[in-house]
C-alpha cells in the first residue's frame, strides 16, 4: 500500500520562528490535505492541495505531485500553532494519513 | 450547518459488550470514513463507504462492522469489545475524493 511519511516527527520552536513540515508519499494520489490537530483533539482543515501552492495567513502549502511530496510552511509561529500536523492523501476511495509532526511553540 | 456529528463523545465499555457509534453529516457527501487514532500512530482507516448501501474495508477492519443505510449516516459497530479497541474514533465525509471534513471524535475505553 501507499506509504505516507512526515518529517520531522517532533519540532520545538520559539514563538516567532518559521518552520517547514514535509510530507512524502510513495505513489500517485488524487489529492492531499493538511490538518492541524489541536490540543483538544479536534482535526482542523488547513489546506486541500492536490498540486500547486496555497496561502492562508501565516500558513502556506506547496504540493509537487510529480515528485510526490508536499510542504507546509508556518511563519511567525504562535503558541496557538502547537499541536500535531497531519498530511493525508486520497487514493481514490480512501484516505491515508501520515504519522504526523508534533509542533510545540514556546513563548 | 453542523457538518459532521459523532455520537456519543465518550463511552466506557466492559470487555465483551457491544455498541454502535453514529456519524451523521449534513453536507450531502457521498463518501464517509471511520478512523481510529492511537497514541503515536496517527489515524488508521477502519472502513469507508462511497455511497448509500455500500461499504468497504480499510487498513484495520477486524472487530468492526459498518452500515450505510442512509446517505447521511454511517454507523460503526463493535460486536464484542476488546481492550485493544480502546482508542479515539473519528468519522469523516467528503464529496467524492475532494476535501474531507472530520467530526469531533469519540473517546472509547474498553475495560
Amino acid at each position: 500500500g501507499i506509504q505516507v511519511e512526515q518529517s520531522p516527527p517532533d519540532l520545538i520552536l520559539q514563538e516567532g520562528a518559521n518552520s517547514t513540515l514535509r510530507c512524502n508519499f510513495s505513489d500517485s494520489v488524487n489529492n492531499l490535505q493538511w490538518f492541524h490537530q489541536n490540543p483538544w483533539g479536534q482535526l482542523i482543515n488547513l489546506f486541500y492541495i492536490p498540486s500547486g501552492t496555497k496561502q492562508n495567513g501565516r500558513l502556506s502549502a506547496t504540493t509537487v505531485a510529480t515528485e510526490r511530496y508536499s510542504l507546509l510552511y508556518i511563519s511567525s509561529s504562535q503558541t496557538t500553532d502547537s499541536g500535531v500536523y497531519f498530511c493525508a492523501v486520497n487514493l481514490g476511495h480512501d484516505m491515508r494519513f501520515g504519522a504526523g509532526t508534533r509542533l510545540t511553540v514556546k513563548p | 450547518n453542523a457538518g459532521v456529528t459523532q455520537t456519543p463523545k465518550f463511552r466506557v465499555l466492559k470487555t465483551g459488550q457491544s455498541m454502535t457509534l453514529l456519524c451523521a453529516q449534513d453536507m450531502n457527501h457521498e463518501y464517509m470514513y471511520w478512523y481510529r487514532q492511537d497514541p503515536g500512530m496517527g489515524l488508521r482507516l477502519i472502513h469507508y463507504s462511497v455511497g448509500e448501501g455500500t461499504t468497504a474495508k480499510g487498513e484495520v477492519p477486524d472487530g468492526y462492522n459498518v452500515s450505510r443505510l442512509k446517505k447521511q449516516n454511517f454507523l460503526l459497530g463493535l460486536e464484542s469489545a476488546a481492550p485493544s479497541q480502546t482508542s479515539v474514533y473519528f468519522c469523516a465525509s467528503s464529496y467524492r475524493t475532494i476535501e474531507a471534513f472530520f467530526g469531533q471524535g469519540t473517546r472509547l475505553t474498553v475495560v
